[in-house]
């Protein structure tokens, strides 16, 4: 696609409920990043991978959240029991290569988030 | 660990005034910088970036450069438009790694006519 694509754009759910976010990366790169942004914040990391493996997941803030990319490409953040406190816009990126490198400084392109809001 | 400190917002200046907007950072090693921007409905957009010491990054008549000494790299823009009026975010990324952003906390800016 043109850019990165993130669905839904908007989600309220019920404190304690399941939500999966869905994130379409620019075909054919490599890499992909999620973020969190409460509000009035700035995004703060909490995944990576590369292709299909997750290389990084240190920024996830509890157990109740889980990412995955099977096969390399559409990437979905998992958040379980949801709590007030997980409300904020969670936002994708990718970019072109993997790590290291010269060609690590490829920009991350980002998708236009999805608004999470836990009543 | 990496940080990055930007001025508070939010900043309301007139047509055709200059624009600076601090940004300080704290990092181990060489980072990469970054100012990104997010216009009111839309995502973050990559508005430039330096990569070593003394680059000047530019991009639609702002400017940055990357100051080692200073561990800054602030936003300059000379005769700022309405069109201007979004949220600024200064970044960095380890060179080593995962490349992921540290982001500063934004920066609102407000162009009057």
């Amino acid at each position: 696609g043109a850019g990165v694509s993130q669905s839904p754009r908007y989600k309220v759910a019920k404190r304690g409920q399941d939500v999966a976010l869905r994130c379409d990366p620019i075909s054919g790169h490599v890499s992909l990043f999620w973020y969190q942004q409460a509000l009035g914040q700035g995004p703060e990391f909490l995944t990576y991978f590369q292709n299909e493996a997750q290389l990084d997941k240190s920024g996830l803030p509890s157990d109740r959240f889980f990412a995955e990319r099977p096969e390399g490409s559409v990437s979905t953040l998992k958040i379980q029991r949801t709590q007030q406190e997980d409300s904020a816009v969670y936002l994708c990126a990718s970019s072109l290569v993997g790590t290291g490198g010269r060609s690590s400084n490829q920009p991350q392109h980002f998708g236009d988030g999805t608004r999470l809001s836990i009543l | 660990g990496n940080s990055v400190t930007q001025m508070e917002g939010p900043v309301t200046l007139s047509e055709e005034a200059f624009l600076t907007i601090n940004c300080t950072y704290t990092a181990t090693g060489y980072p990469s910088l970054f100012w990104y921007v997010q216009y009111p409905g839309e995502g973050l957009q990559l508005l430039l970036k330096a990569t070593k010491a003394d680059d000047k990054g530019s991009n639609k008549g702002f400017e940055a450069t990357y100051r080692k000494e200073t561990t800054s790299f602030h936003l300059e823009k000379g005769s700022v438009q309405v069109s201007d009026s979004a949220v600024y975010f200064c970044a960095l990324s380890d060179r080593q790694g995962a490349q992921k952003l540290v982001f500063g906390q934004g920066t609102r800016l407000t162009i009057n006519p």
